[in-house]
């Protein structure tokens, strides 16, 4: 069964830092997204990493992936307070059934 | 504009009642998802449809049934059999089967509560 894990699942930060949200997945899967969801809202597509040192950058936020190692970052770079919100990454397990799984999301909460 | 279409946004039930959620694509998309969130939870795959008249089981379907009869539609019936329906629900499509960006797009999403 296909396993995904994020850490930390909380991180509270000063504005101006940098820090690192961490996806782990128990599968084969070159294929992984990163989605950002504000309070009470839907989710929205930040990242779409297919294959294997897949970096993609967006203002502060820049996502690496690692198909060997299995793991995927999103690394935020000098903090701002509009990108307080939760980070949820999927993967995508490439068999038939095409399943999307996604970890229990990292919170982030940017302190002014 | 193309999108995701879900409704009600908002919906109340007492127990033991059957609902069924709305979801509605203009996206040419093949693939359907439903997902559910609880609170500060992530999401948690309930069912999910590759092309029109299949689909699959998620990892949470119990209590839950759904149809594939049209390309654009895909609603999800959360019937008295789930124990804890109160929850956000999520639809979501993507392309093509296997293409390159199975990038997930979403609905705004349906807040069930069971009183």
């Amino acid at each position: 069964e296909l396993k995904v894990e994020q850490n930390p699942l909380f991180l509270s930060m000063q504005e101006g830092k940098n820090y690192t949200i961490y996806c782990n997945y128990s599968t084969t899967s070159d294929r992984l997204y990163w989605y950002r969801q504000d309070p009470g809202k839907s989710l929205e597509s930040l990242f779409v990493l297919l294959s294997n040192g897949a970096v993609k950058q967006e203002g502060r936020l820049m996502a690496s992936l690692d198909t060997k190692a299995r793991l995927s970052t999103l690394h935020i770079t000098a903090a701002v307070h509009d990108l307080s919100a939760t980070y949820f990454c999927a993967v995508d397990i490439m068999n038939r059934d095409d399943k999307i799984i996604f970890g229990k999301g990292t919170r982030l909460h940017i302190l002014p | 504009d193309g999108g995701i279409t879900q409704s009600p946004k908002y919906l109340f039930r007492k127990e033991g009642q059957n609902v069924t959620l709305s979801c509605e694509q203009n996206l040419n998309h093949d693939a359907m998802y439903w997902y559910r969130q609880d609170p500060g939870q992530g999401l948690r795959l309930i069912y999910y449809s590759q092309i029109v008249n299949d689909f699959q089981k998620g990892d949470i379907a119990e209590g839950y049934s759904v149809s594939r009869e049209k390309k654009e539609s895909f609603p999800l019936t959360v019937t008295s059999a789930q124990k804890n329906p109160t929850a956000f629900y999520l639809c979501a499509s993507s392309g093509r089967p296997g293409a390159v960006a199975g990038e997930l797009f979403f609905g705004e999403g349906s807040r069930l509560t069971v009183l």
